[in-house]
């Protein structure tokens, strides 16, 4: 319900620090995986993808992580800034194009 | 390169009422897809269209919504009659081509229904 939906996980860092952001997901034939960022009152924003022959990806301050023996996905900011706060969404996508969104996270930078 | 476009921004209307929002993909997408967002959650897909064609409307409530895309452009999402359960924001997505996976949305339409 709408309730549950507002108590998202919460990931709290301070200026600086790296942050990581975990994400499991469900289908094991699932080829394709995205993390978007969706700031209050935005669209998700594409941030960085992995395809499942690789494990892991690099991006500016981003990394993106995959184990697909436990299918869980990570992202790993560096230097986390005030700007890099928002809500936090993996997406998988199964050889077709429909993309199935996880669970946010919200991330919370203190200074 | 301008992103996805949608308007209005924020709607508040009546239950029973009607209410239609708009969508401009990126110039160039022939891929198009409307998402439900309610609040806390990820987007849900409703439809997606390649093109001027539904290729996916399996999550789309049909008894109350309905979307075209006549010329394989721009996109209308309409709810009617709108419910007290239908409040969420609704999201534009398009992509290049079938076989691109990343998807770039716009920035969503609140909707309000009293």
């Amino acid at each position: 319900g709408e309730s549950v939906g507002l108590h998202l996980p919460t990931l709290s860092v301070q200026e600086g620090d790296n942050s990581i952001i975990n994400c499991a997901y469900s289908n094991s034939a699932s080829d394709y995986f995205i993390w978007y960022k969706q700031e209050s009152g935005k669209g998700p924003q594409f941030i960085i993808d992995i395809r499942s022959n690789m494990d892991k990806r690099q991006g500016q301050r981003v990394t993106v992580l995959l184990n697909k023996t436990v299918k869980h996905l990570s992202l790993q900011i560096a230097a986390t800034q005030p700007g890099d706060s928002a809500v936090y969404f993996c997406a998988e996508n199964i050889n077709t194009d429909k993309l199935i969104f996880g669970t946010g996270t919200r991330l919370q930078v203190f200074p | 390169e301008a992103g996805v476009v949608q308007s209005p921004r924020y709607k508040i209307i009546e239950k029973k009422q009607p209410v239609a929002f708009w969508c401009n993909p990126i110039s160039g997408h022939n891929t198009l897809y409307w998402y439900l967002q309610n609040l806390g959650q990820g987007p849900e897909l409703l439809i997606r269209y390649e093109n001027e064609e539904a290729v996916d409307d399996s999550q789309l409530p049909k008894d109350r919504f309905s979307a075209e895309r006549l010329k394989g452009v721009d996109s209308t999402l309409k709810i009617q009659p709108a419910e007290l359960g239908d409040s969420a924001v609704y999201l534009c997505a398009s992509s290049p081509q079938r076989d691109t996976d990343t998807q770039y949305f716009g920035p969503g339409t609140r909707l309000t229904v009293l």
